[in-house]
């Protein structure tokens, strides 16, 4: 069965300060995975998606994930982190089953620190 | 274009009580999905519809009913409501055209509690 872990349930950074939150993958086959963001009291949106076609993905926002094959990883970065980006991202695996759906990560919760 | 859209936005019914959470969305999207959203666990998929038509069960369907009236529309029902059930629902669709991966669109949630 294909799963996402998220190693961190909550990363605290400063602002200013890199971002890197911790996915690892287990999929039989090449997976396909997308990084989504929930701002407070809101919906889900795509941050980014890897597709097979380059291994380093550059999403929304200047946020970025290298999938390593090696390390069944999958992690989120960014260089410097903005208030705004406190939120919380989901590690997302697609599997396809008859229609494609999506296995989420537990979460992990961002926050910036001024 | 509105995207997905549910309602309502926040219910309290008590034990025993049904409701129909309503969704639909407008970019003409094959596939549509229900998720529950609790503290610490992600999203889970309640059910889906691949296509118009057709509807199948997700990882956590005991308690609820979908209808699939139409392409544009996908209505969760609850028939007898148990405080377990509280939680955000999320509403999503997908294009489903070509080989994938496909995104999926999520509407802006309802919250839901039983008491």
């Amino acid at each position: 069965a294909q799963s996402v872990t998220q190693l961190d349930s909550h990363v605290s950074v400063s602002e200013g300060t890199p971002v890197l939150l911790r996915c690892n993958y287990s999929s039989s086959y090449s997976p396909s995975l997308f990084w989504y963001v929930q701002h407070p009291n809101k919906g889900l949106q795509l941050l980014l998606k890897y597709t097979s076609a380059a291994t380093l993905v550059k999403g929304i926002n200047g946020f970025e994930a290298e999938f390593k094959k090696s390390e069944t990883s999958f992690h989120l970065t960014k260089p410097s982190a903005h208030m705004s980006d406190a939120a919380e991202y989901f590690c997302v695996v697609s599997v396809v089953q008859g229609a494609q759906k999506l296995v989420f990560g537990q979460g992990t919760r961002l926050t910036i620190n001024p | 274009n509105a995207g997905v859209t549910q309602t309502p936005k926040f219910q309290v019914l008590k034990t025993g009580q049904s409701m129909t959470l309503q969704c639909a969305q407008d970019m003409n999207h094959n596939s549509m999905y229900w998720y529950r959203q609790d503290p610490g666990m992600g999203l889970r998929l309640i059910y889906y519809s691949a296509s118009e038509g057709t509807t199948d069960k997700g990882e956590v369907p005991n308690g609820y009913n979908v209808s699939r009236l139409n392409k544009r529309e996908f209505s969760l029902r609850l028939e007898s409501a148990a405080p377990s059930q509280t939680s955000v629902y999320f509403c999503a669709s997908s294009p489903r055209v070509g080989t994938g991966p496909y995104e999926q669109y999520f509407g802006p949630g309802t919250r839901l509690t039983v008491t």
